[in-house]
């Protein structure tokens, strides 16, 4: 167990849908990253939060935003869903910045469907 | 653009014996660090091992460890005493600003 917790763990909607996936980070960790593992894409970095700011910005669609609260937990709006955002999406936490001495611990990922 | 390359897409190892898996990376910086992760069927991805681009001795953790090459760019993972439960897909990731991973490598442990 990484510390770091997603909800939910499955999803399954319709196109042209809007969903929300939640993490909680580690006990400390001020960063969240958010990543998308499909079978045609492999495992992509979307974007990065830390202590509420976005810090870094990957491969994250018009149709996604990710926001951090106050509390440090993240969540992921995915909206008008298509067939193709189906994948699992994981969220990871480490203490500080990407180009400090941060390892990344992952959650158990939130697998979407989208029919 | 940092790119991750993991050249074998699938490998099989007998229990208890050695395997290594490799990787190669393409990048222009000097500081950035290395890892490698295990994602097992459950598609949790769970951290083995990660490497500092600026130390030069090799990381290892129990069974895991690493051959770094920075000249080379190459970072391989070398399993010992290779166990069931080391099945997996395993990932080489490399982060400087943000983090890239390979396409992985399908690791079949057999009795």
């Amino acid at each position: 167990d990484s510390g770091v917790t997603q909800t939910p763990k499955h999803l399954i909607t319709a196109t042209g849908q809007r969903v929300t996936l939640r993490c909680s980070p580690r006990s400390g960790d001020l960063s969240v990253y958010w990543y998308q593992q499909s079978l045609d894409q492999g495992l992509q970095f979307l974007i990065q939060y830390y202590n509420g700011e976005e810090r870094a910005k990957g491969n994250i669609l018009e149709r996604f935003s990710a926001q951090q609260f106050p509390d440090l937990h993240s969540e992921l709006n995915l909206s008008s869903l298509e067939l193709g955002d189906s994948a699992l999406y994981f969220c990871a936490s480490s203490v500080g910045w990407t180009t400090d001495t941060d390892t990344q611990y992952f959650g158990p990922g939130t697998r979407l469907t989208v029919l | 653009a940092q790119t991750v390359t993991q050249s074998q897409p699938e490998m099989s190892v007998q229990e208890a014996e050695t395997v290594t898996l490799s990787c190669t990376y393409d990048t222009s910086e000097s500081d950035y660090y290395l890892f490698w992760y295990k994602q097992p069927p459950s598609r949790q991805m769970i951290l083995v091992i990660r490497q500092e681009a600026y130390k030069q001795q090799n990381a290892t953790e129990n069974r895991f460890s690493v051959n770094f090459q920075k000249a080379a760019k190459s970072f391989s993972l070398k399993i010992s005493d290779s166990q069931l439960g080391d099945a997996a897909m395993y990932f080489c990731a490399y982060l400087w600003n943000d983090m890239r991973f390979g396409a992985g490598t399908r690791l079949t442990v057999k009795p």
